[in-house]
């Protein structure tokens, strides 16, 4: 199985800065992964898709890069309501596998 | 507008049984290879299977592989997923998604279903 280490597990920004969450697999996945939003109460929404595919509605501030092994999840400008846990997600082999989360709260 | 609308859930004991249902409406479900995703109280989220858009072929991880069943009726747009021989650890909210076109990962998500197994 490939397991996913996420980190931090928690952050805590100002308004307007710079967001980055790493995941990194333990197997290569080339592009398979995807980055999901969860809000308190809600259940998760897919982000970003396959590294670097913005879903349908979500603002460009929201972006990914990496290949591989290692991966980076960025949020700039962060506002208010970006508060909330995101998670990576592999895709390339069964069992799929989530990292733990990153919780971002706003200062 | 895609809608998934989880129902089934409920408390049973452990080693009982329960299935979950999913209704889908919004895009044409029988094109879609469709999944559950659950998350225990305050963790993380764990995939639990995945089924064809047939229905023919299924996936699951080890924790659930012999116990629980994925199934679809594609003429009601429905998914089902049995659950036997629950065990405590199955305690969780159970969502139902949409797999994406045409990578596995979880386009549209339910709002979730709880299910409790306790005595």
């Amino acid at each position: 199985d490939t397991t996913v280490t996420q980190s931090p597990a928690s952050l805590s920004m100002a308004v307007g800065e710079k967001v980055n969450i790493s995941c990194k697999t333990s197997t290569d996945i080339d592009d398979d992964m995807n980055w999901y939003q969860q809000k308190s109460g809600e259940a998760p929404k897919l982000l970003i898709s396959e590294v670097n595919t913005l879903r349908p509605g979500v603002p460009s501030r929201f972006s990914s890069s990496g290949y591989g092994t290692d991966f980076v999840f960025s949020i700039n400008n962060v506002l208010l309501g970006d508060e909330g846990i995101y998670y990576c997600q592999q895709s390339d082999n069964v069992p799929y596998t989530f990292g733990a989360g990153t919780k971002l709260e706003l200062k | 507008e895609v809608q998934l609308v989880e129902s089934g859930g409920g408390l049973v004991q452990p080693g009982g049984s329960l299935k979950l249902s999913c209704g889908a409406s919004g895009f044409t479900f029988s094109n879609y290879y469709m999944a559950w995703v659950r998350q225990a109280p305050k963790k993380g989220l764990e995939w639990v299977a995945t089924i064809n858009t047939s229905g023919r072929r299924t996936f699951y991880p080890d924790s659930v592989k012999g116990r629980f069943t994925i199934s679809r009726e594609n003429a009601e747009s429905s998914l089902f997923l049995q659950m036997n021989s629950l065990k405590s650890e199955d305690t969780a909210t159970y969502y139902c998604a949409t797999r994406g076109q045409p990578g596995d990962y979880f386009d549209y998500w339910g709002q979730g279903v709880m299910v409790t197994v306790s005595s």
